[in-house]
């Protein structure tokens, strides 16, 4: 089974300042790698897949990049609805599906 | 756009088992994968196992082998998760969730607490 290991596990931001969230496989999912964001008291919201491609509706300050073992989302000047929990989630060879175990994105 | 309705919260003893469902409200499932995603309180994401309704295959986290079955009724266009000899560590949030195929997730049920409990 593929292991996600997100960093760091908790992530201290002012508003308006660049968030940089890193996500790494213990072998090369190539580009199959998906980020999601969670608010608490909420299902996650699917913000990235295929490593950068920007889901509908999301806005361009998120954004995704990466391949193989190493991938890194930014979100640039956040805003207050980003402080969140972030994961990345691997769908290389199809399942089993496996999950990050989370950054925190809280305000500094 | 199709919304995933699930069923309730529950409430079980130790030893028991849990069927959540989770409905294609306005839609169906077509050729979409649909996935059981586990979060225990205040922890991670867990993916448990999925399947394709259209042809009825399913996977599974080695994790819940033997222990979840997920099945499908494309007439209701519903999907069931059965999860059975539960303990308190079973007792969180599950999520069915809907993709392309198996692969990334691009829409949520609300979820559905199940407490095991004495």
């Amino acid at each position: 089974e593929i292991v996600m290991t997100q960093s760091p596990a908790t992530l201290s931001v002012s508003p308006g300042e660049r968030a940089t969230l890193s996500c790494r496989a213990t072998e090369s999912v190539r580009s199959n790698l998906a980020w999601y964001q969670q608010k608490p008291g909420q299902a996650p919201r699917l913000l990235i897949y295929g490593a950068l491609i920007r889901a509908t509706g999301i806005p361009a300050r998120f954004s995704g990049s990466g391949s193989g073992t190493d991938f890194t989302l930014t979100i640039t000047s956040l805003q207050s609805e980003d402080f969140a929990v972030y994961y990345c989630q691997q769908y290389n060879n199809g399942p089993p599906l496996t999950f990050g175990g989370g950054t925190k994105v809280e305000i500094k | 756009q199709v919304q995933l309705v699930q069923s309730g919260a529950e409430v079980k003893k130790p030893g028991s088992s849990v069927k959540v469902s989770c409905k294609a409200s306005g839609g169906t499932f077509s050729g979409s994968g649909v996935s059981w995603v586990r979060q225990a309180r205040g922890q991670g994401l867990e993916w448990m196992g999925g399947i394709i309704p259209m042809f009825g295959t399913t996977n599974y986290a080695q994790k819940f082998h033997g222990s979840v079955t997920i099945t499908a009724d494309e007439s209701s266009n519903t999907v069931y998760m059965e999860l059975s000899g539960l303990t308190s560590e079973d007792t969180g949030v599950y999520y069915c969730a809907k993709g392309l195929g198996l692969r990334w997730i691009e829409s949520w049920g609300q979820g559905t607490l199940v407490t095991v409990s004495s």
